[in-house]
């Protein structure tokens, strides 16, 4: 099947400092990924979606201007954790769909811990 | 907006066991259903999906769901678990139709399946 990578797989940063995370399409071409949270022992919670060539479109309740998101190209999206606070730790997961639509494939998730 | 439940948010259950994890949605027009499994340290995966066509599916490992329109429910059934079968299990939607395969996911139900 598709496969979608992520790095780093964890990372740890001081309070205030920005974090980038790297979401590839191995063996496919994506123009829509998606960037999920997920909280311990809670579901996935989408954050945005990010489209290849135009800006990203966010959920209610998520602030654009710190979860930064750039899809460089049709692999490659990422997503920066501006100034980042403790209260930003948590497992990010990517997804995408190869086709467009579904089923997407899920990224093994970057932990990250703001201390 | 559409939600996702899983009613069952831990199940222990000894090898050969049957199985049944709940799942239902609310959303009123057409729907894209999943059933995804997270084993321990590893990324998601699609265990099955339906689409649309005969609401009796099968996926990977011996498992099927079954897609009750009238009741919105999508449950995951197995007629005997195994130990590897230990992991978490997400039901996600998403709108028929939609290009942007956005899923809602449900909370997770985690499953213990003692040798």
């Amino acid at each position: 099947g598709a496969v979608v990578s992520q790095h780093p797989s964890r990372v740890i940063c001081k309070s205030g400092t920005s974090v980038k995370i790297e979401c590839r399409s191995l063996d496919f071409q994506a123009t829509t990924m998606f960037w999920y949270r997920q909280f311990p022992k809670q579901s996935l919670m989408l954050m945005a979606t990010s489209n290849e060539g135009s800006k990203a479109t966010y959920e209610q309740g998520v602030e654009k201007d710190k979860f930064l998101i750039n899809h460089a190209s049709l692999t490659l999206s990422t997503l920066t954790v501006t100034s980042a606070h403790p209260e930003d730790s948590s497992f990010y997961i990517c997804s995408a769909p190869p086709t467009g639509g579904n089923p997407q494939y899920f990224g093994p998730g970057t932990r990250l811990l703001v201390l | 907006a559409q939600s996702v439940s899983q009613h069952n948010h831990h199940v222990i259950l000894s090898e050969a066991a049957s199985l049944e994890l709940g799942c239902n949605y609310s959303y009123g027009g057409t729907v894209n259903l999943f059933w995804y499994v997270q084993y321990p340290g590893q990324h998601l995966q699609l265990l099955l999906k339906y689409f649309s066509g005969d609401p009796l599916v099968k996926g990977i490992k011996g498992f099927e769901a079954e897609f009750i329109k009238s009741k919105f429910s999508f449950n995951l059934r197995k007629p005997s678990v195994q130990w590897s079968d230990t992991a978490e299990y997400f039901c996600a939607v998403t709108a028929g139709g939609s290009t942007l395969g956005r899923l809602y996911f449900g909370r997770g139900t985690q499953l213990t399946v003692w040798p």
